[in-house]
């Protein structure tokens, strides 16, 4: 059974870099598409980047110009790279498998990422 | 992007009594070629993370209760519950997976009534 577990630093300052890790257990990071999708605290879902098997990439088109996502498949981990985060990239974020035309079958537990002066 | 719209935002319902909801697409999500609807209905209980209830439109999950249901074609879906259970008590959540940019309703909140 495929599982994932998100790590990441919790509280962040304004115009600070956000760096998370998604680790996947159980199954092979291969194959699949792997997503980051985020939740403002109270509020619904919002998809923001995924990559592909192959490294190809989509974000968002807001975050676009501060997001990068990569794959590390020696490790079976993939990461995001969010920089100059405001007080408006407060939310947990999930990592999830799934993508372009493949459904978000498997969700991370989520790590609320808090960004304050 | 595709705008998923959910309605109700939030309904209250009586143990062991149906629960509906609404989902309408800004375009259709139907993919000619397989005949699939790339939709999706995920369950996320309070403290908790989403979880994937039914894809392909009307395809439960493994491990999903068969008093969840999934309806609908091109651009309008239905999530049915049967006969309420307390535990069903959550936020609902539309998506669709049809483009490069997944998006996700509104959210539904089903409560006890």
């Amino acid at each position: 059974q495929v599982q994932l577990q998100e790590s990441g630093p919790g509280l962040l300052k304004p115009s600070e870099t956000l760096s998370l890790t998604c680790t996947v257990s159980g199954g092979s990071i291969n194959s699949y598409y792997w997503s980051w999708i985020r939740q403002p605290p109270g509020k619904g879902l919002e998809w923001i980047g995924y990559i592909s098997y192959s490294g190809n990439t989509n974000f968002l088109p807001s975050l676009k110009s501060r997001l990068n996502i990569s794959l590390d498949t020696s490790n079976n981990q993939f990461s995001l790279i969010l920089t100059s985060i405001t007080a408006a990239d407060t939310a947990v974020y999930y990592c999830a498998r799934g993508g372009f035309r493949r459904r978000f079958d498997v969700w991370g537990q989520g790590t609320l990422i808090t960004v304050s002066s | 992007d595709i705008v998923m719209t959910q309605s109700p935002d939030s309904l209250a319902v009586s143990l062991g009594e149906r629960a509906t909801i609404s989902c309408k697409s800004s375009q259709s999500v139907l993919y000619s070629p397989n005949n699939k609807n790339y939709l999706a209905w995920h369950q996320q209980k309070p403290g908790q993370p989403p979880k994937l209830l039914i894809y392909w439109a009307s395809t439960r999950e493994s491990g999903v209760p068969d008093r969840f249901s999934g309806s609908g074609s091109g651009t309008d879906f239905t999530l049915t519950i049967t006969s309420l259970q307390a535990e069903d008590v959550a936020v609902y959540y539309c998506q669709q997976y049809y483009t490069t940019l997944p998006t996700f309703g509104q959210g539904t909140t089903v409560e006890i009534k």
